[in-house]
């Protein structure tokens, strides 16, 4: 069975600064897709990136990029020059390609001013 | 900006009532999902439709919850009666499957107050 875990219920940055949020997982399958998603408090849930297993490239989308390790099963989002409007819930999420997504319990980011 | 809305975005009602929310997908997408979120549960996936057609609603209450699509821009989450364990955000996702790659993109979601 799938599963994700989020070992870090909650963090907190200094606006500007860098941060690593951990996403840990586990799966049998060959072919299967990363995300995270996050949550401000408007409570809309937005995805932030995705990555595909079969690439080796680590995604990345403006001031968020991803760290896939796939030996090691682990999917961290790095947040460079943190902002006041990155505070949110966020969620790691996988899926094998089925339409169930296995999300993670979340880890909530504070930005600090 | 395409987006997947919701209405209403937020519902009071008393326990025994129905309730219904509505879900318009993204122009173009064939797949639907209604999650619930607690802070205990966290996300619950409902139902699954694909091509408008229910694939999996594993996660429903069948007594009470039930979920449809009339047509490709509509879906719709009935409860009832309404309980107030079913107080919770509701969340519908629409996405593009193809050839096995998807993506979900959610609503803002339904906050649900059952006193």
């Amino acid at each position: 069975a799938q599963t994700v875990t989020q070992s870090q219920p909650e963090m907190s940055v200094q606006e500007a600064e860098t941060v690593t949020l951990s996403c840990t997982y586990d799966t049998s399958e060959n072919n299967y897709y990363l995300f995270w998603y996050k949550q401000p408090p408007s409570r809309q849930m937005i995805l932030v990136i995705r990555q595909e297993a079969y690439k080796q490239q680590n995604a990345t989308e403006n001031r968020f990029s991803v760290n896939f390790q796939k030996a090691a099963k682990s999917f961290s989002l790095k947040i460079s020059d943190s902002q006041l409007g990155d505070t949110a819930m966020y969620f790691c999420a996988s899926t094998s390609g089925t339409y169930k997504y296995i999300f993670g319990t979340g880890t909530r980011l504070k930005v600090l001013a | 900006d395409a987006r997947v809305t919701q209405t209403p975005r937020d519902k009071v009602t008393e326990m025994g009532q129905e309730v219904t929310m509505r879900c318009q997908p993204i122009l173009g997408h064939n797949t639907v999902f209604w999650y619930r979120q607690t802070m205990m549960q966290g996300l619950e996936l409902l139902a699954y439709f694909r091509n408008r057609a229910p694939l999996d609603d594993s996660g429903m209450p069948k007594d009470r919850f039930s979920a449809e699509m009339p047509d490709a821009t509509l879906a719709t989450l009935k409860i009832q009666p309404s309980e107030p364990r079913d107080s919770a955000v509701y969340f519908c996702a629409s996405g593009l499957q193809v050839g096995g790659r998807e993506t979900q993109y959610f609503g803002p979601g339904t906050r649900l107050l059952v006193l």
